[in-house]
């Protein structure tokens, strides 16, 4: 069973620091990671798709970094706004079956 | 343009009902999911289909049944719906082999009382 984590459950921080989120999985089976944000009341949307060791990904002030060895993914933002505030989610692509398997989500307030 | 369409986008429906969720894409994707999301809990597969006609289960299939007849269409089925089944169902669809960008339907919001 494959088994996604991710750390904080949630975040309160003010508008302007950065900060960074983890997910943690099992490193056999690694097909692809991704990552996910998703504001209340839409549809998740894509941020990275990750497939290689040592892969760094980067869309504005958002970046992410993959770890397959050790089965961890960091997502940063930088400088973080109002706007940002969302659930941000991790998923796990296991190219041997087709599964997707998402963690629970980071949940982000940046407060004014 | 539609990408991923989900019908209904709301149901209420008493116990030991049944009903028919619809997903549809037009981006000729050979991967379709459903998920389900309830507070504190995230996504959470229930069933997936990697290609007309096959359908594997996912984390928590049961009281649900799917079908994939055609490669557009994903079908979510309750037979006998239970409270514990009132949920936010996301479909979702994706080229196959996991490496592209998984595109969501909008959801459908189920109440079953």
């Amino acid at each position: 069973i494959l088994n996604v984590e991710q750390s904080p459950q949630s975040l309160h921080v003010q508008e302007g620091d950065s900060t960074n989120f983890t997910c943690s999985f099992p490193s056999s089976n690694f097909y692809a990671l991704h990552w996910y944000r998703w504001e209340t009341a839409k549809s998740p949307e894509a941020l990275f798709v990750m497939t290689l060791n040592g892969d760094e990904k980067k869309k504005g002030r958002i970046s992410a970094t993959l770890n397959t060895k050790e089965g961890y993914s960091y997502l940063y933002i930088k400088g973080s706004q109002p706007e940002d505030s969302a659930t941000y989610l991790c998923a796990l692509g296991s190219g041997n079956t087709g599964k997707l398997i998402f963690g629970q989500g980071t949940t982000l307030q940046v407060k004014p | 343009n539609a990408g991923v369409t989900q019908t209904p986008k709301f149901r209420v429906l008493k116990t030991g009902q049944s009903m028919t969720l619809l997903c549809a894409q037009d981006m000729n994707h050979e991967y379709m999911y459903w998920y389900r999301q309830d507070p504190g809990m995230g996504l959470r597969l229930i069933h997936y289909s990697v290609g007309e006609g096959t359908t594997a289960k996912g984390e928590v299939p049961d009281g649900y049944n799917v079908s994939r007849l055609k490669k557009q269409n994903f079908l979510l089925g309750l037979e006998s719906a239970a409270p514990s089944q009132t949920s936010v169902y996301f479909c979702a669809s994706i080229q196959a082999g996991n490496t592209g960008e998984l595109f969501f339907g909008e959801g459908s919001r189920l109440t079953v009382l």
